[in-house]
């Protein structure tokens, strides 16, 4: 149980288009995802907190005009990288923990590179 | 925030040896997770653990959280170990230390 999955898996694009990533728990609901980017040899760093329903929260010098993210089901939460320049190339992950579970374990999906040209 | 620090940063194991990584974090938390990350990326859940021992096959954690640090140990170590280990303070939101990066060699 508790698995999630994240399409697609790579993309290239090029400069000045827009990207969408999705998120999808398959075997559980989730109320609230998150989403993290890594950079080469780095930790992760977490981007938003995104909640069924209502707006999502932003981590502090993170552009939610940029980054918009839309969590339309308790399974479904999308990740829009809008106008994507060279400097936003990077491995994005989402997480998400089971609404019906009292322990915030949070469970990861398996990444999408993002590389912009 | 909760500063997360993990050490060694570095780690180069001989197949059939021992370790143990260490989690320090700077303020009481209500859990603490330990990740494996793959070669392709993907975190894979080790540990959920807010207190005490868990262990899981070749891998242990231990977490004294009144003195705010977790341990995981690796015995026995394989190739297949290899990879970035990462501890993060769960308060429901992650926290995410440096990792440590552990070679394993045949």
């Amino acid at each position: 149980g508790a698995v999630v999955s994240q399409h697609p898996s790579r993309v290239i694009c090029k400069s000045g288009t827009s990207v969408k990533i999705e998120c999808r728990s398959l075997d559980f609901q989730a109320t609230t995802m998150f989403w993290y980017r890594q950079f080469p040899k780095q930790s992760l760093m977490l981007m938003a907190t995104s909640n069924e329903g209502s707006k999502a929260t932003y981590e502090q010098g993170v552009e939610k005009d940029k980054f918009l993210i839309n969590h339309a089901s308790l399974t479904l939460s999308t990740l829009t990288v809008t106008s994507a320049h060279p400097e936003d190339s990077s491995f994005y992950i989402c997480s998400a923990y089971s609404s019906g579970e009292s322990s915030y374990e949070q469970y990861f999906g398996p990444g999408t590179r993002l590389t912009v040209t | 925030g909760i500063q997360v620090e993990q050490s060694p940063p570095d780690l180069i194991l001989q197949e059939g040896a021992n370790s143990t990584l260490r989690c320090n974090f700077s303020d009481s938390v209500n859990n603490l997770q330990w990740f494996h990350q793959n070669p392709w990326g993907q975190l894979i859940n080790l540990f959920y653990i807010p207190s005490g021992t868990k262990q899981n096959g070749r891998l242990s954690a231990t977490t004294v959280a009144t003195e705010r640090y977790s341990l995981l140990y690796i015995s026995s170590s394989q190739t297949t170990d290899s990879g970035v280990y990462f501890c993060a303070v769960n308060d429901y939101k992650l926290s995410f230390g440096a990792g440590t990066t552990v070679t394993v060699r045949a």
